[in-house]
Parts: structure tokens; C-alpha cells; sequence
């Protein structure tokens, strides 16, 4: 079956501007989770949906938002670009979520704000 | 605070057999462990779960002591392919929800 797939695969955005990256699961995962990989801060989590519900928030500025369609694909928004956001962001899907289960990532995104 | 620690990078050779320790002294009474593998511009991949005792599959066995603060990852017979990004992760719980924490990763060599 096919995996995760993220569109696009690579960005550059100039400071100030706002971003929409794009997640496709796992046909029948409900579960879609996004992280954010630097080298300096290393894999961090953005947020978790499942079903169309923001289930889970990791430590990240408003700027950063998401949202789950009602086929569990997602897509996660960044606004008002920063430096500091260039990263590679990685999405993950799975059957019932992040506790204790097993995660498919798909390539990532990677952005760049220049 | 859940918190992961684990070794900054590695080097083997192959044929050999590798363990990459992660502590994670925090973690939760519910919460499994789990590894995953990661290849430059690629996304991780999930290599092994447990609870406790050990685990194994076919490419991994993963071995947590009996108070759970730390698991070993044991990579058998290593070959080239498996020079890659290790990471362990656990879950934060101490905010009320669940928080996947990845370590910061242990990068593993395989030499010739």
C-alpha cells in the first residue's frame, strides 16, 4: 500500500510570508502527527489529529497550526515565517495515534526561509 | 519531564554487533518504548517497540531493565546499510497529554 507521502517536497519562503505544507496518510490511518527536525534542536513534535480533532499540542509558537481533513489528510500552516523556521518538517500517520504505536513518517518538507 | 539521553554516535564494523543504550529516567508507567532508524532526507522508520524484558524481530532485540530507566537497542551482525541515525523515543506526559519525545539521536557508522 502506499505510504505517506508530503507535497512539497522542498520550499523556500522569504521572512514574513506564511506556509502550507501538505500530508497524506496511510490509507486507514486516522492518526496524523507532525514534527519539526533541526540539527540544532533535533525531531520535536508540532501537533497531533485524529479524526479531525486536534489531539495533542507540542511546544510551539501559535504561529504554527494544523488541520485534518475528513479523508485524515492534513496540512499544517506556518505564518509569519521566521529564520529559525527553516527545518525539515516531517509528517507521520498511524492507526490509533502516537501513544505506544507504530509510526510511518513520510519524506518530509524541507523549508527554507530566507 | 520525560527526557531522553543517549550516546552522540557510534562506529562498528561489519559483521558486528552493536548496542546503543538510551536512558530516559521519566518515563511513564503506561509508556512503551520505541526506536527508529533514520537515513539522511528520509523519514524515520520504526524498528522495535517494548514494554519490558526484551523484545526481538527480525532485525532488532530491545532489552529494558526491570525499573524501565533505560533500554538497549542491539543491532546483530551489522552490515554498511545500517549506517544511519538511531533514535529512541518515550512519551512526555507530565503536562497532562502525551508528547512523542525523540532523543537527539545516535549517529551509527559501519565500517568496512
Amino acid at each position: 500500500k502506499a505510504g505517506v507521502t508530503q507535497t512539497p517536497r522542498y520550499l523556500i519562503k522569504t521572512r514574513g510570508q506564511q506556509v502550507t505544507l501538505s500530508c497524506s496518510p496511510i490509507s486507514g490511518h486516522r492518526s496524523v502527527s507532525w514534527y519539526q527536525q533541526t540539527p540544532g534542536q533535533g525531531l520535536q513534535f508540532l501537533f497531533e489529529y485524529f479524526s479531525e480533532t486536534q489531539r495533542n499540542k507540542g511546544n510551539f509558537p501559535g504561529r504554527f497550526s494544523g488541520r485534518q481533513f475528513s479523508n485524515s489528510r492534513s496540512e499544517m500552516n506556518v505564518s509569519t515565517l521566521e529564520l529559525g523556521d527553516s527545518a525539515l518538517y516531517l509528517c507521520a500517520s498511524s492507526l490509533t495515534g502516537t501513544m505506544n504505536t507504530e509510526a510511518f513518517f513520510g519524506q518530509g518538507t524541507r523549508l527554507t526561509v530566507v | 519531564l520525560a527526557k531522553t539521553t543517549q550516546p552522540i554516535s557510534m562506529d562498528s564494523y561489519e559483521g558486528q554487533e552493536v548496542n546503543i543504550t538510551c536512558s530516559h529516567n521519566n518515563i511513564a508507567t503506561n509508556d512503551y518504548i520505541t526506536w527508529y532508524q533514520q537515513f539522511p532526507s528520509q523519514g524515520p522508520r520504526f524498528i522495535i517497540q517494548g514494554y519490558k524484558t526484551k523484545v526481538t524481530n527480525e532485525v532488532a532485540s530491545l532489552f529494558i531493565p526491570a525499573d524501565r530507566k533505560s533500554s538497549t537497542l542491539s543491532l546483530p551482525r551489522v552490515s554498511l546499510s545500517d549506517t544511519a541515525v538511531y533514535y529512541c523515543l518515550v512519551g512526555d506526559t507530565s503536562g497532562g497529554s502525551y508528547i512523542p519525545t525523540f532523543g537527539r539521536g545516535t549517529s551509527l557508522i559501519v565500517h568496512p
